[in-house]
């Protein structure tokens, strides 16, 4: 069966600064690995997925994260934190066509 | 566009009630889900369905049933809620032929049981 595991479940950066959102997991089979942010008051919707074409995967807004196998990460990362990206964010890891969530780690930016 | 779509939105009910909540969609995709999420606890599984006449238990079916009434309609019954069913439920699609299967989700239905 496969886990997710995010680290930190509220983060909080200023303005302008690093965004780094950590995701570990588990998997006995290759997985499929996905970011997903939840505005307020609204449903998931996709930030970035893992494919195996490029460990480094770019998302939409600015987001990125890579896929470090030895580690068994897919950490997510924005080099400069806008006000708008405040929401919540979960990794997640599909196999066999189920989904499995990471608990959601709710990012504050500062002004 | 092509959307998912939940109703109601918002319901309020009382312990032992049934009640039924509804998605639809109009992606054309063949497989739907249900979820739901609970502060800090992300989102859990409850049922799946791969295509109509597939249905399948996720982690917390106990206590929810479910209909897939048409390609692109699936239903999520409490047959007696309780108060721990109070939660955010979504439902989700995605797309056989994705090989990613990659899921989108509906607004969420805000449940609370008295």
């Amino acid at each position: 069966a496969q886990s997710v595991t995010q680290l930190g479940s509220h983060v909080s950066v200023s303005e302008g600064a690093l965004v780094l959102l950590r995701c570990n997991y588990s998997s006995s089979v290759p997985p499929y690995l996905f970011w997903y942010v939840q505005y307020p008051n609204q449903g998931l919707q996709l930030l970035l997925k893992y494919t195996s074409a490029a460990t480094l995967v770019k998302g939409i807004n600015g987001f990125e994260a890579e896929f470090k196998k030895s580690e068994t990460s897919f950490h997510l990362t924005k080099p400069s934190a806008h006000m708008s990206d405040a929401a919540e964010y979960f990794c997640a890891v599909t196999v066999a066509g189920k989904s499995t969530f990471g608990d959601g780690t709710t990012l504050t930016v500062k002004p | 566009d092509a959307d998912v779509t939940q109703t109601p939105r918002n319901r309020i009910t009382k312990t032992g009630k049934r009640i039924m909540l509804e998605c639809s969609q109009t992606k054309g995709h063949d497989r739907m889900y249900w979820y739901r999420q609970d502060p800090g606890l992300g989102l859990r599984l409850i049922y799946y369905s791969f295509d109509v006449k597939d249905i399948n238990k996720g982690e917390i079916s106990d206590g929810y049933s479910v209909s897939r009434q048409a390609q692109a309609k699936f239903s999520l019954s409490l047959e007696s809620a309780i108060p721990n069913q109070t939660a955010l439920y979504f439902c989700a699609t995605s797309d056989r032929e994705d090989s990613w299967m990659t899921q989108y989700f509906g607004p969420g239905t805000r449940l609370l049981v008295l």
